[in-house]
């Protein structure tokens, strides 16, 4: 059975970091490319970023871009995300999902983690 | 960036009864590369459809896609209580975009 799992979120004032891990299992971590998306209280999804199955490829939302760093451990089946000077609307539900895409190409997310809350204030 | 416009915004409908969803996208999505997800309150999104009109891996006969160009429809054919969610239309044509959402309520 897929799973992921993501841990690491909580409470951080204004211009902090944190940093979002997602455990894999079920499946062959090292053959999928995967995605960090958001969803803010009571509004829609937004994609944040990508990375492909090796590490070669990433992509961010410009919202994030400078800001946010994905990575991935295929050897602990592991996806992160490092969010360094937050503001106040990356308050969300960061979910990590499994993208059915391959060669740097997004598709979409045939399985998601069940979340993590991210909010930031002071 | 394609823009996906969903309507309409809420939808109050009866178990039993039949659901048109709309996504329209702002310029042609790629070789109908659209999908459509379920997500109920305090979970995470589901994958419903893919390619516009694919159903994923153990969702229900009753939910159904079609569409292509700029013009896509989800349709829940009889609603069953556990239909009652918001629903999400993405396109990954060009880069990856996400619709606004229809929320499915109960009449």
């Amino acid at each position: 059975e897929v799973q992921l799992v993501e841990s690491g979120g909580g409470l951080v004032q204004p211009g902090g970091s944190l940093r979002l891990s997602c455990a894999a299992s079920g499946f062959t971590f090292s053959s999928y490319s995967m995605n960090w998306v958001r969803q803010a209280p009571g509004k829609g999804l937004e994609w944040v970023s990508y990375i492909s199955s090796g590490s070669s490829i990433i992509y961010y939302a410009d919202s994030v871009k400078g800001r946010f760093t994905i990575s991935r451990d295929n050897a602990k089946n592991s996806l992160y995300l490092q969010m360094n000077s937050l503001r106040d609307e990356d308050t969300a539900v960061y979910y990590c999902a499994r993208d059915r895409g391959f060669g740097g190409i997004t598709y979409y997310f045939d399985y998601w983690g069940q979340g993590t809350l991210v909010t930031v204030s002071s | 960036e394609i823009v996906l416009t969903q309507s309409p915004g809420t939808l109050s409908l009866s178990p039993g009864e039949r659901a048109t969803l709309s996504c329209r996208a702002s310029q042609s999505v790629s070789s109908s590369y659209l999908a459509w997800y379920q997500q109920n309150p305090g979970q995470a999104p589901r994958l419903l459809i893919y390619g516009a009109s694919s159903r994923a891996t153990g969702i229900p006969d009753r939910f159904s896609g079609s569409g292509s160009g700029t013009d896509f429809t989800l349709t829940i054919s009889r609603l069953e209580p556990e239909d009652f969610a918001v629903y999400y239309c993405q396109q990954y044509g060009s880069s990856l975009t996400f619709g606004g959402g229809t929320k499915v309520e109960i009449k």
